[in-house]
């Protein structure tokens, strides 16, 4: 059971530059979640999706888009990267209405 | 302003004794609150919870006990184990305003604890 999966683990992209972060979820789990960790800045919440179909905009949503692509895959998106969003990324997802997630491992992004 | 405060950024403890993690909150708010666990390299994994009906909630060597008075809640783990080295995070949420995101979007976290148990 591979529970929640993120590709790429690692990526430096320049200042720019355009990438979308992948996540994948086998347990049927309706709502997903895109988080950053920075030092120091604990857990925060960027966009996240109740439903396949919904999208809602987190505690710090600029620069970034999001897709929900069906009820296992949701997508984040760098349309122009920029060195502030050097960052660790986390994918989560849970079972409507529940406040425990489960996370995928993260991907940790660097932006020159 | 942060609603979930973890002021201790960094706590050792000697393998075996007590480690009590602490966090405070200012959401008056809150009636849900839960920990978890990050080792390097992974994500994060709930822990255990408590509501606020509730003052205590066990679940083996863990304890998380909250004080809705204080708006304090501490996580104690005995015995540590060098297992037990991780950041913990404090997280919070209201579920009565009744969440549209799927409930997790209301949840607010602290900035974390590193916990490092000393052999």
């Amino acid at each position: 059971n591979a529970g929640v999966t993120q590709t790429p683990k690692f990526q430096v992209l320049k200042t720019g530059q355009s990438m979308t972060l992948q996540c994948a979820q086998d347990m049927n789990h309706n709502s997903m979640y895109w988080y950053r960790q920075d030092p120091g800045m604990g857990l925060r919440l960027i966009y996240y999706s109740a439903s396949e179909g919904t999208t809602d905009k987190g505690e710090v949503p600029n620069g970034y888009n999001v897709s929900r692509l069906n009820k296992r895959e949701f997508s984040l998106r760098l349309e122009s990267a920029a060195p502030s969003q050097t960052s660790v990324y986390f994918c989560a997802s849970s079972p409507h209405g529940a406040n425990v997630l489960t996370f995928g491992a993260g991907s940790r992004l660097t932006v020159l | 302003d942060q609603q979930v405060k973890q002021n201790s950024p960094s706590l050792s403890v000697q393998e075996g004794r007590i480690s009590i993690l602490n966090c405070d909150y200012t959401n008056s708010m809150f009636d849900y609150f839960l920990w978890y666990k990050k080792y390097p390299a992974e994500g994060p994994t709930f822990l255990i919870s408590i509501s606020s009906i509730k003052d205590k909630n066990e679940d083996g060597r863990f304890t998380v006990f909250l004080n809705k008075s204080a708006k304090h809640l501490s996580l104690h783990i005995v015995p540590s184990q060098p297992g037990d080295s991780a950041v913990y995070f404090c997280a919070a949420s209201d579920l009565s305003r009744g969440y549209s995101g799927g409930g997790a979007d209301g949840l607010t976290f602290g900035k974390g604890t590193h916990l490092i148990i000393q052999p």
